[in-house]
């Protein structure tokens, strides 16, 4: 089974509905991190956070919103989502022995109509 | 502001070919961390490669290798006897000391058989 998973993998929405993109590791990390990748553009840090507790805002927050309801998930919300949020997200965790390595899920291609 | 450039778009070389892919960053910092992560299409992000400023010698994981100029700050990834299955994109990344990953823009590797 993989050691960070995403949910959905893929979805479709339209314009102002409101949308939670789930992610769960089971690597045992504390740090764990969201991504939106649109092309030419690599990957952009939309949240970030060290703990249970710890909630950091990255490049690129407008719009979005987490919850880290446990140490192994770590939640991205849109509130209302508009058509320049499509792209592929991307969520990842590190932890010990080495915080300087990402591990990454899949990826959740988001599509807003 | 800390930025990573890979400044070749899109490659493509012959299979059984060597290439090398650039990268350069700007920072302030001493230590350091640098990757190169593939994207194939299966668009899963892969570790490659990891380089650790403080050493001096050039990381390599079989067929993948790294020139990493520190004064030049350039950290290039070499690609030997390439493969149909390398055809990905390519990222470079970087983490300073606080732990957030900087991502280049991309270059995009086609193997040609």
């Amino acid at each position: 089974d993989a050691d960070v998973t995403q949910t959905p993998r893929n979805r479709i929405t339209k314009t102002g509905k409101r949308i939670m993109l789930e992610c769960s590791q089971t690597k045992g990390h504390d740090r764990m991190y969201w991504y939106r990748q649109d092309p030419g553009l690599g990957l952009q840090l939309i949240y970030y956070s060290f703990d249970v507790k710890d909630i950091n805002k990255g490049e690129i927050s407008d719009g979005y919103s987490v919850s880290r309801q446990a140490q192994a998930k770590f939640s991205l919300s849109l509130e209302s989502a508009i058509p320049n949020q499509t792209a592929l997200y991307f969520c990842a965790t590190s932890g010990p022995p080495s915080y300087n390595e990402q591990f990454f899920g899949p990826g959740t291609r988001l599509t807003v109509l | 502001a800390q930025t990573v450039t890979q400044s070749q778009p899109e490659m493509s070389v012959q299979e059984a070919e060597t290439v090398t892919l650039s990268c350069t960053y700007d920072t302030s910092e001493n230590n350091y961390y640098l990757f190169w992560y593939k994207q194939p299409p299966s668009r899963q992000m892969i570790l490659v490669i990891r380089q650790e400023a403080y050493k001096q010698q050039n990381a390599t994981e079989n067929r993948f290798s790294v020139n990493f100029q520190k004064a030049a700050k350039s950290f290039s990834l070499k690609i030997s006897d390439s493969q149909l299955g390398d055809t990905a994109m390519y990222f470079c990344a970087f983490i300073p000391r606080d732990d957030k990953i900087i991502f280049g823009k991309g270059t995009r590797l086609h193997i040609l058989p």
